[in-house]
C-alpha cells in the first residue's frame, strides 16, 4: 500500500515571499503520478500541479513549481511570490499509473500567507 | 475545463432519517466516481469507489449499507448516508474520473456536501 506524509502541519509566510511544503511518500511502484491540491476555505478542492515519475524534469506552474526526488521519494511544493489568496490547506497526493486507481492523501499542510 | 456539481452544499437532518447526495459531471462521461469523507482540518478519507453499472467497492470501516452508492449512469453518482445519526455528521466529496488521457491529469472534485444530523 502507498503511503503518503506531510510533516509540516501548518506553515505561514508573509506575502510575496517563496515557501516550500514537504511530501514524502512511500511506494514499490516505478510509475505513477503525483499532484498538490489545494483546498482553500471554500473547501473545493483544486488540483495545483501534476508530476509524472518517469519524467525528470520538475513540473512548474506559474508560481508553482515542485521538486521531484524520485529516489528520495520526495515531492515539495514552491510557492513563489506568495498571495493571500494562497492561503488554503494543501495536500500531496499519489496515484498508480493504472488509470482508476484512487487518489492516496497526505495529512495536509494548512497554509497562511500574512499580509 | 472538467466540472463536477455536488448537490446539497449543506444539508442538516434529523436523526433516523436518510439524505442523498448527488454528483454530476457537466462536461464529462465520468466513468468512476470516488466518494470521500472530511473531517475538520483533516485529510480526505476515501469511503468508496463506484464505476457506472457495477457495485461500488468499499473501503474497510466502511458500512455499505449505511452509506448507499448509486452510479447508474457516466453523469451521475449518489450517495445515501441511511439513518443518518450525529456521528455522521461530515464533509462529504465526490470525485470523478474521466475517460481516455484525461484521466492522469488528476480527478475534477465535486464543491462538497456539509451534513449536519440533529
Amino acid at each position: 500500500a502507498q503511503t503518503v506524509t506531510q510533516s509540516q502541519p501548518e506553515m505561514s509566510v508573509q506575502e510575496a515571499e517563496t515557501v516550500t511544503l514537504s511530501c514524502t511518500y512511500d511506494t514499490s511502484e516505478n510509475n505513477y503520478y503525483l499532484f498538490w491540491y489545494k483546498q482553500p476555505p471554500s473547501r473545493q478542492m483544486i488540483l495545483v500541479i501534476r508530476q509524472e515519475a518517469y519524467k525528470q524534469q520538475n513540473a512548474t506552474e506559474n508560481r508553482f513549481s515542485v521538486n521531484f526526488q524520485k529516489a528520495a521519494k520526495s515531492f515539495s511544493l514552491k510557492i513563489s511570490d506568495s498571495q493571500l489568496g494562497d492561503t488554503a490547506m494543501y495536500f500531496c497526493a499519489f496515484m498508480k499509473q493504472r488509470a482508476g486507481n484512487m487518489l492516496t492523501f497526505g495529512g495536509g499542510t494548512r497554509l497562511m500567507v500574512k499580509p | 475545463g472538467a466540472v463536477v456539481s455536488q448537490h446539497p452544499s449543506r444539508v442538516i437532518c434529523k436523526s433516523g432519517t436518510s439524505v442523498k447526495i448527488e454528483c454530476r459531471s457537466l462536461d464529462f462521461q465520468a466513468t468512476t466516481m470516488f466518494w470521500y469523507r472530511q473531517f475538520p482540518k483533516q485529510s480526505l478519507m476515501l469511503m468508496a469507489t463506484s464505476n457506472e453499472g457495477s457495485k461500488a467497492t468499499y473501503e474497510q470501516g466502511v458500512e455499505k449499507d449505511k452509506f448507499l452508492i448509486n452510479h447508474a449512469s457516466l453523469t451521475l453518482s449518489t450517495l445515501t448516508v441511511t439513518s443518518a445519526h450525529p456521528e455522521d455528521s461530515s464533509f462529504y466529496i465526490c470525485s470523478a474520473r474521466g475517460t481516455g488521457e484525461s484521466a492522469y491529469y488528476g480527478y475534477t472534485f465535486g464543491s462538497g456536501t456539509r451534513l449536519t444530523v440533529v
